[in-house]
């Protein structure tokens, strides 16, 4: 079954300090991978994607996440965190069929990154 | 470029009513899929329409539907309210079921009392 698993469902890092956020997948065909950002109250902002090509991902306010297809994982990372990094953070799988995405998503539980001053 | 405009963003209705959202694509996307974000839940995927025609469908019961215009706006409807529809509704849109990317509007919070 089609699933993503993020396994910290709460992270907190001080100011300045390098974050990783984890996320595993299942899914049969190449993953179409996101991670989103959600503010309370807000819709998602995408944050980066993939869905072929190198692995090592670059996507907007300093964020960077690596598909590693052996681990079934594709963890985020930022090297110095922001008090506005503060949000809630989802991994999601996109579902295709033959050349045709499907539009539904598969996302995780979330995980609430706190920011200590 | 505008983004996804979902109307109203705060909604609340009686348990038994009816409700209707909606929600514009970004201009050019003929893609639109819709989701509901409950606390217990998660994130879940409700369907996706594409060309005024529904292509796929998540797991919820027949009371909730939509429909997609001509003009790619999309509007989902959720009859015979129960207290556990109350969720932020999010809309997300795409240019084509080829390109990889949605995005997502701020969504409607629906009450239901």
């Amino acid at each position: 079954a089609q699933s993503v698993t993020q396994p910290d469902i709460h992270i907190t890092v001080s100011e300045g300090a390098s974050l990783e956020l984890r996320c595993n997948y299942s899914y049969g065909a190449t993953p179409y991978l996101f991670w989103y950002v959600q503010s309370p109250g807000q819709g998602l902002q995408l944050l980066l994607k993939y869905f072929s090509g190198d692995t090592l991902v670059q996507g907007i306010k300093g964020f960077e996440a690596e598909f590693k297809r052996s681990q079934s994982s594709f963890n985020l990372r930022k090297p110095s965190v922001h008090w506005s990094d503060a949000a809630e953070y989802f991994c999601a799988v996109g579902t295709n069929a033959g050349s045709s995405n499907t539009g539904k998503l598969i996302f995780g539980q979330g995980t609430t990154l706190q920011v200590k001053p | 470029k505008a983004g996804v405009t979902q109307t109203p963003r705060y909604l609340i209705k009686t348990r038994g009513q009816q409700v209707t959202l909606s929600c514009s694509p970004i201009s050019g996307h003929r893609s639109v899929s819709w989701y509901q974000q409950t606390p217990g839940q998660g994130l879940q995927f409700l369907f996706e329409y594409f060309s005024e025609t529904q292509r796929n469908k998540g797991n919820f019961p027949g009371r909730f539907s939509g429909r997609q215009f001509s003009n790619s706006r999309s509007e989902m409807n959720v009859s015979t309210l129960e207290l556990g529809d109350s969720a932020l509704y999010l809309c997300a849109s795409s240019l084509d079921r080829q390109t990889v990317g949605y995005t997502f509007g701020s969504g409607t919070r629906l009450t239901v009392v």
